[in-house]
């Protein structure tokens, strides 16, 4: 079965450009999260949705970051304008409902110079 | 605010060692304790506890929640250098945050040959 997907799995660009990662959960799942680690901060949660309906976005750092999630298939993380301190890996993960165990993808390592 | 605590932060041992990892938790709510494993990309899901007392097992590893005293232990016994890893521990503080995890810091586990 294929787990959760993550696209780009690195992503280098300059600051003041925006960055889009997208995501797509395991098929079946209901709940999709999205994490940033850093190793200051560890694992920590920005926002997650529920039937694609966004439940708690009080981890999202500032107006900067935004996240979608059009169908149940497809979920965007996206930061405009970028900076710096941006840089982190970004997880996404899902699972089959609210509070069963969560499946995380590999990540996208981004950069911001 | 929702609080959980790994220790020790960092563990180095040899091949055949047993080691155990503790986790504690302060939270508003308790719905589950949850167990994660991250080599080099996505942390990978081990064991979820809800129940006090009752022990979880997998091959070499087990884990047990001791609700009454907030925490958590991971026991890995006949350690390989296989199990070198990040291990995340994770809260899940039910309520209205429910299915929101809150993560320790982790425990960095060196396993030498």
């Amino acid at each position: 079965d294929a787990g959760v997907i993550q696209s780009p799995r690195h992503e280098v660009t300059e600051m003041g450009q925006e960055v889009t990662l997208r995501c797509k959960p395991i098929s079946g799942h209901n709940s999709l999260f999205w994490y940033r680690q850093t190793m200051m901060r560890g694992l920590e949660l920005l926002i997650y949705f529920n039937n694609n309906v966004p439940i708690d976005d009080s981890g999202m750092p500032e107006d900067r970051f935004s996240a979608k999630m059009p169908n149940a298939s497809f979920s965007t993380l996206k930061i405009q304008p970028s900076e710096p301190r941006d840089s982190a890996v970004y997880f996404c993960a899902s699972s089959r409902q609210i509070g069963q165990p969560q499946h995380f993808g590999d990540g996208t390592r981004l950069s911001i110079l | 605010e929702d609080k959980v605590v790994q220790s020790p932060l960092s563990l180095v041992v040899h091949e055949g060692d047993t080691v155990t990892l503790n986790c504690s938790y302060e939270v508003t709510n308790f719905r589950s304790l949850l167990w994660y494993k991250q080599e080099k990309k996505a942390p990978t899901f081990l064991f979820m506890l809800t129940s006090s007392g009752i022990e979880k097992k997998s091959g070499r590893l087990s884990s047990i929640l001791d609700k009454k005293e907030l925490f958590s232990i991971l026991n890995i016994t006949a350690t390989q250098t296989g199990d070198s890893a990040i291990y995340l521990c994770a809260v899940d503080a039910g309520g209205t945050s429910y299915g929101k995890l809150t993560f320790g810091q982790g425990t960095i586990l060196t396993v030498h040959p």
